[in-house]
């Protein structure tokens, strides 16, 4: 157990919809990182926040969003969904009291959008 | 700017036979180095990591991989792989901050390993 949290595990939905995904990062973690993976783009880093601001982007559409709020639990949202958007959604977070940048990882949202 | 190449996508090994996946990376600062392993349907996990010290690090699962300043580069090895090995397995950098804050990870695209009976 990471101690990463994340919810839901599957989401199931259609084209054109909008979604929130949560992300309750290991006790003392300061920041929080999204990934997506899929087949054909692998592992694919969208946004890092670190104690509630945006600190690095990576290839993040503009559809989507995030934010990590002052608790440090973070969410990310999809919206206008399409197809290609189904993926796993990974969140991990670092920078504990001995910040190496070493990752925890959340077990994944699997999107499924029909 | 820190990079980090994997250039092998796909390494197919026969069972009990030794593999080694390589990762080079690029940073002009010192860094800190990790690899981790993701197994079908789950999330990754840490399987090893080079923060300082000797250079050959051990990680779970009889994985080593050895720090190569010189080269920039740090391979993962392993003597002799079971097919519960076959998994995905990810290299990644994070440089030193010389204050406490935020890290930048980078992530190498990853290595398929596939163990063959």
């Amino acid at each position: 157990d990471s101690g990463v949290t994340q919810t839901p595990k599957h989401l199931i939905t259609a084209t054109g919809q909008r979604v929130t995904l949560r992300c309750s990062p290991r006790s003392g973690d300061l920041s929080v990182y999204w990934y997506q993976q899929s087949l054909d783009q692998g592992l694919q880093f969208l946004i890092q926040y670190y104690n509630g601001e945006e600190r690095a982007k990576g290839n993040i559409l503009e559809r989507f969003s995030a934010q990590q709020f002052p608790d440090l639990h973070s969410e990310l949202n999809l919206s206008s969904l399409e197809l290609g958007d189904s993926a796993l959604y990974f969140c991990a977070s670092s920078g504990g009291q001995t910040n190496t940048g070493e990752l925890f990882f959340g077990e994944g949202s699997r999107l499924t959008v029909l | 700017a820190q990079s980090v190449t994997q250039l092998d996508s796909q390494v197919p090994v026969f069972e009990e036979a030794p593999v080694e996946l390589r990762c080079n990376y690029s940073s002009s600062v010192s860094v800190y180095l990790f690899w981790y392993v993701q197994y079908p349907n789950q999330g990754l996990q840490l399987l090893l990591k080079y923060l300082s010290g000797s250079t050959l690090v051990k990680g779970i699962n009889g994985f080593e991989a050895e720090f190569n300043k010189s080269q920039t580069s740090f391979h993962l090895r392993k003597p002799s792989v079971h097919i519960s090995d076959t998994a995905e397995y990810f290299c990644a950098v994070s440089h030193k901050l010389s204050f406490g804050g935020y890290q930048k990870v980078t992530f190498g695209t990853g290595t398929k390993l596939q163990v063959i009976p």
